[in-house]
């Protein structure tokens, strides 16, 4: 059973461009959670998203930042005119449904997203 | 005041030592508490999960919570070098569905 997947593993953007990061949740997971890890920092919660719907966007910043979660395909970060200050690691993890209070959430490799 | 405060050290053992470590919080509604072991450049991996106060011990490694100091620990006995990394703790509690709360990690370092 293949892990959470994440690609690019490493992007490089130029200020104002736009990051497209992707993550593929682990089979028969349906629950998928963004975070943010700034250097030397723990990792900042994002957005929490099931089949389509937003859970929970507490985590994303007002501007320029938007997720989602299609019927088919990956969970989609999407960072747009990036500045330097959004140069971090970002995390995605998945759950599966397991009518539990606490689903375990297993972390992708990350993307490490550097704004030049 | 961070949520939730954890040293980042580094803290350097030697092979075979009691590695402790340890993190405060402020939320007291915190009810589940997690340790998750981050290797360099990888993403974290889920090592312990205790939910209210206690003790939980797997293999070499012992969780402890105490809710009335907002204070929880993570032990790992006979340390090998295979435990240098950054380990992180994580909590959250119901009404806050699955949206975990993280300290910022403290770096352990097992000296052979």
């Amino acid at each position: 059973n293949a892990g959470v997947m994440q690609n690019p593993r490493h992007l490089v953007r130029r200020r104002g461009q736009e990051a497209r990061l992707r993550c593929s949740p682990m089979k028969g997971h349906s629950h998928v959670y963004w975070y943010r890890q700034l250097p030397e920092e723990g990792l900042k919660f994002m957005v929490y998203l099931q089949k389509e719907n937003i859970i929970d966007e507490s985590g994303m910043p007002k501007e320029r930042f938007s997720a989602e979660f299609p019927k088919e395909g990956p969970s989609i970060l999407r960072i747009q005119q990036v500045v330097r200050g959004d140069s971090a690691a970002y995390f995605c993890a998945s759950s599966p449904d397991r009518g539990r209070v606490l689903n375990e959430q297993f972390f992708g490799p990350g993307t490490r997203l550097t704004v030049l | 005041q961070k949520e939730v405060e954890q040293d980042p050290g580094p803290l350097s053992v030697p092979e075979g030592a009691i590695v402790s470590l340890n993190c405060t919080y402020s939320n007291s509604a915190f009810q589940y508490f997690m340790w998750y072991r981050q290797y360099s450049r990888k993403g974290p991996e889920l090592l312990m999960y205790t939910y209210s106060s206690g003790n939980k011990e797997d293999g070499r490694f012992t969780a402890q919570v105490d809710k009335s100091s907002k204070y929880i620990s993570l032990f790992i006995r006979d340390s090998q070098p295979s435990d240098s990394a950054t380990y992180l703790c994580a909590m959250t509690y119901k009404a806050a569905g699955n949206k975990l709360t993280f300290g910022g990690g403290t770096r352990v370092l097992v000296k052979p």
